[in-house]
């Protein structure tokens, strides 16, 4: 069965740091590029990063408001990807969703999402 | 910076035919954008309907259709049916700085 699976989320305060991380399984993870797609309480879905395959570079784009706080990563041995968030506010408040591509094809495969919460 | 536009809300009529667009506040939206379409439910993850303007992704039915229109892409849904009600989201790649950016979604009611 093709499937990603976030772990990870929970309640940080502003000015913190969190990491979520996403296993999958049942495609060829190491071809694939891996994005992570949030979507904010009541709000729309909001493109935050991708990192590209090995073989396509293995570089990393994000959104202009997280660039320079958030750091994706990836380990294809372990069919994972993470997330590194730091500096985070409230407004990064969402849902997260891992996904597979970000590129010409879209978003093809997608986790179940993790809950992250930035309060005091 | 380009915003990605849609119709907040649209409505169809159980077996009618509905066409949503996705455009930029500055410029056409061309296959170079390489356009693609989600469909949300409420607590669950977007599913993918369309990428590459046209191309439907694996089980989806061929009721959904995507395409330019004028200069914004387009999802077309005939013979609606009461599932289909939805929040519809257009997503298009930004090649020149490698960005992908969802347009504000649109909520679909089959009434």
């Amino acid at each position: 069965e093709v499937q990603l699976v976030e772990l990870g989320g929970g309640l940080v305060k502003p000015g913190g740091s969190l990491r979520l991380s996403c296993a999958g399984s049942g495609f060829i993870f190491s071809n694939a590029w891996m994005s992570w797609v949030r979507q904010a309480p009541g709000k729309g879905l909001e493109w935050v990063g991708r990192i590209k395959s090995k073989t396509a570079g293995g570089t990393t784009d994000y959104a202009a408001p997280v660039r320079g706080r958030f750091t994706i990563s990836r380990d294809d041995s372990k069919n994972t990807v993470s997330l590194q968030m730091n500096s985070l506010k409230t407004e990064d408040t969402a849902v997260y969703y891992c996904t597979t591509g970000g590129g010409w094809d879209g978003f093809d495969i997608w986790g179940q999402g993790t809950m992250v919460t930035v309060s005091s | 910076q380009t915003v990605v536009t849609q119709e907040p809300t649209l409505s169809v009529t159980p077996g009618g035919t509905v066409t949503l667009t996705c455009g930029l506040t500055s410029g056409s939206v061309s296959p170079n954008y390489y356009p693609g379409w989600y469909q949300q439910t409420p607590g669950q993850a977007a599913r993918p309907l369309i990428y590459r303007t046209n191309i439907r992704s694996s089980g989806v039915p061929d009721r959904f259709s995507g395409s330019i229109l004028g200069n914004k892409a387009a999802l077309t849904i005939t013979g609606a049916q009461a599932d289909d009600e939805a929040d519809y989201y257009c997503v298009l790649y930004m090649g020149s700085d490698n960005n992908c950016v969802f347009g504000g979604g649109a909520k679909l009611t089959v009434l």
